[in-house]
């Protein structure tokens, strides 16, 4: 059993488009991340959930919305999209919001627009 | 949040022994120092934590000095598989709710 999973694993899609990335985890944890790899390799935090409600909102642009139905699922929804979103999009979960629990990452949903 | 320094890549042939070094200066009381492994076109994977002096498990070693301003991940005998991107994390260990950006990591490849 895949312990986080996300799809679609790969997106290709044209500017202007609203799409989303779907996550769910199935390791009971209660707290669920979105990361943000570039081209560089920089792995950044872009939101988490804990207990439903949004703990940690970078300064990323508000044409991104994360959505968590419940515990165990953290969409992220895109609007608008631009070149500039590119990237590789990993889920991840943790057990309470200290990142010294470790986290679990899903395989990564990588996003191309063109 | 503590910053963060380690070598951008890193090259070894099989079966050595392999120590990247994390340079965390600023490091606080609370933080403990955490390693992940990426394999290309997969998510991070924990490999190992620490606080202070010597953690082992059946993947790796971590070597953290009395002033705790470092650490060293140690590889032994690498193998071709080991062949990915190394990340070093420093955090709080308080449930604050933050975290951690990950960085560029340090790339090691494994050659025959």
């Amino acid at each position: 059993d895949t312990a986080v999973s996300q799809t679609p694993k790969y997106l290709v899609t044209q500017m202007g488009n609203d799409k989303s990335i779907k996550c769910e985890q199935n390791l009971g944890h209660d707290t669920m991340y979105w990361y943000k790899q570039d081209s560089k390799k920089f792995l950044k935090i872009m939101f988490s959930y804990n207990n439903k409600e949004l703990i940690i909102n970078e300064t990323v642009p508000n044409r991104f919305s994360p959505k968590s139905p419940d515990k165990a699922h953290l969409n992220l929804h895109i609007n608008s999209l631009e070149l500039g979103d590119s990237a590789v999009y990993f889920c991840a979960s943790s057990q309470g919001g200290n990142p010294n629990y470790g986290y679990t990452f899903g395989s990564g949903t990588r996003l191309t627009v063109v | 949040l503590a910053k963060t320094t380690q070598p951008i890549s890193m090259d070894s042939y099989e079966g050595q022994e392999v120590n990247i070094t994390c340079s965390h200066n600023n490091i606080a009381t609370n933080d403990y120092i955490t390693w992940y492994q990426q394999f290309p076109s997969q998510g991070p994977r924990f490999i190992i934590q620490g606080y202070k002096t010597k953690v082992t498990n059946e993947v790796a070693s971590l070597f953290i000095p009395a002033d705790r301003k470092s650490s060293t991940l140690s590889l032994p005998r690498v193998s071709l598989s080991d062949t990915a991107v190394y990340y070093c994390l420093v955090g709080d260990g308080s449930n604050s709710g933050y975290a951690l950006n990950f960085g560029k990591g340090t790339s090691l490849l494994v050659t025959p």
